[in-house]
C-alpha cells in the first residue's frame, strides 16, 4: 500500500534535548513538507522539500532542521532551541497538487 | 504570509442536518482543497477543486471553488455521527517558490448530536 508513514505515533522529549521524527513515504513524490498543529489553530509550515537534497524553510523553522538525502525521507529534528516544541506534526507529500498526510507525531516536553 | 478565513470555527448540530463551511481569502489560489482530521489523526483530503466555479460532489459531501478565486466552500448533506471531526480547507498558488505549498484554514470543528 501506497503512502505516508511517520514514526514513532507519540514522543516524550526532557528540556533541552534535540528529537528527531522520521517521515517516509512510498509514493514517489518529489515534495515533501513538515507543518505543526497546536490546539485550535491550524496548520503551520515548518520546512518544506520540493527536490532530493534541497529544502526551504516554511513560516515557523525556527528552533527546527531537516535533511532530504533521499526522495522517500524527509526527517525532522526538534531541537533544543524550540521553545515551545510540544504540539501535534504533520508530514505531507505532493507532486504539486493534492497533499497527502501522515498519522502525525504527538511530541510532549517533560 | 497569505492568510485563508475559515468559518464558522465550530459547530453543533443534530443528527440528520446539513451543513455548510467557507473559507475566504485575500489572495488567488488556483487549487482549492478540503480536508477532514479526525482525532489524533492526520488530515484525509475530502475533495479537490481546480477550476473557477467548479462544483464537485464526494457523496454528501459538496464543494464549489468560488469564481472570483478566493473562497470555496463545503457542505455535507444529512450529517450522521461520524462526520464529527476538524474540516480544514486549503489554497494552493502557482509560481515561484509558493509553488506546491499550501495555505491552511483555522478548521472548523464539528460536533454532531444523535
Amino acid at each position: 500500500d501506497g503512502g505516508i508513514t511517520q514514526s514513532p505515533k507519540y514522543l516524550f522529549r526532557k528540556e533541552g534535548q534535540n528529537v528527531t521524527l522520521s517521515c517516509e513515504q512510498n509514493l514517489n513524490h518529489d515534495a515533501m513538507y513538515w507543518y505543526r498543529q497546536d490546539p485550535g489553530q491550524g496548520l503551520r509550515l515548518i520546512y518544506y522539500s520540493q527536490i532530493v537534497n534541497d529544502f526551504q524553510k516554511g513560516d515557523i523553522a525556527e528552533g527546527y532542521s531537516v535533511s532530504r538525502e533521499k526522495k522517500e525521507s524527509f526527517p525532522l529534528t526538534v531541537t533544543s532551541a524550540q521553545k515551545n516544541p510540544t504540539a501535534f506534526y504533520l508530514c505531507a507529500s505532493d507532486w504539486g497538487t493534492e497533499a497527502f498526510f501522515g498519522q502525525g507525531t504527538r511530541l510532549t516536553v517533560v | 504570509g497569505q492568510q485563508l478565513n475559515q468559518s464558522p470555527q465550530s459547530m453543533f448540530i443534530q443528527e440528520g442536518e446539513d451543513v455548510s463551511m467557507n473559507c475566504t481569502s485575500s489572495s488567488i489560489f488556483n487549487t482549492w482543497l478540503w480536508y477532514k482530521q479526525d482525532p489524533g489523526e492526520g488530515p484525509v483530503l475530502l475533495i479537490a477543486l481546480y477550476k473557477a466555479g467548479e462544483l464537485t460532489s464526494n457523496g454528501r459531501l459538496t464543494a464549489q471553488f468560488g469564481i472570483t478565486r478566493k473562497d470555496s466552500f463545503l457542505n455535507i448533506s444529512a450529517s450522521i455521527p461520524s462526520d464529527v471531526g476538524i474540516y480544514f480547507c486549503a489554497g494552493q498558488t502557482a509560481g515561484g517558490t509558493s509553488y506546491g505549498k499550501l495555505t491552511f484554514g483555522q478548521g472548523t470543528i464539528l460536533t454532531v448530536h444523535p
